[in-house]
């Protein structure tokens, strides 16, 4: 089955903790991005990556990492957690070099930052 | 940069009423894609727009493009229990920047 699978799903930390949240699609998609949703903001890009060893900061990259060494593995690394990061997070992967085509969500990670 | 304004942010419905959500940007878009998110799930992609004035139906969801490629809409007829969750414009800019909308809000009264 076609998807793009994220964990954890559920994560509560405490700040400053390190912690990195996984993503993984199985279409062979290149280009990939993380978003956060927030109440009123709709979803914010962090990070794009358009292909292995390529990526770019969104709107919203303060606080945030990523890396792209797989095709289709696109971590998000949150290196110094802190309160305002508490969200939910979506990656997702779109066919081609580009956010020209449908977009494919994961299911979400709902992050609580104490 | 791109500005993108989807109105209403809430929109409560009678089941069997039409309505429409809208989405405006502030400069001329590339294309321009519709996702659904029901409570609880994630965005999922409806339709994608790219040529100007056009219009494409999905059973009871109507999409249009703007003349000037600046606006779309979302028009949904006889809206149904199914039809709840948050409908997202994700407007492309010329230079391939995808932005999200806040998104719209349905609720369906029964």
């Amino acid at each position: 089955e076609a998807q793009v699978t994220q964990n954890p799903r559920y994560l509560i930390t405490v700040t400053g903790k390190k912690l990195t949240v996984t993503c993984s699609q199985n279409m062979n998609h290149e280009y990939m991005s993380w978003y956060r949703q927030d109440p009123g903001l709709g979803l914010r890009q962090i990070y794009y990556s358009m292909n292995v060893e390529v990526t770019d900061k969104g709107d919203v990259p303060e606080g945030y990492k990523v890396s792209r060494k797989e095709k289709r593995n696109f971590p998000l690394i949150l290196e110094s957690p802190s309160p305002n990061q508490t969200s939910l997070y979506f990656c997702a992967s779109t066919k081609g070099g580009s956010s020209y085509n449908e977009q494919f969500f994961g299911p979400g990670t709902r992050l609580t930052v104490l | 940069g791109q500005q993108v304004m989807q109105i209403p942010q809430y929109q409560h419905v009678q089941e069997g009423e039409d309505f429409t959500t809208y989405c405006n940007s502030s400069t001329t878009l590339s294309n321009i894609q519709w996702y659904k998110q029901r409570p609880g799930g994630h965005p999922v992609f409806l339709i994608q727009l790219v040529k100007s004035g056009e219009v494409k139906k999905q059973k009871r969801l109507t999409f249009q493009f703007g003349e000037a490629k600046k606006n779309s809409s979302l028009h949904i007829t006889a809206t149904q229990t199914t039809d709840v969750g948050t409908y997202f414009c994700a407007p492309t800019d010329s230079w391939g920047k995808l932005q999200f909308g806040a998104g719209t809000q349905v609720v369906v009264t029964p």
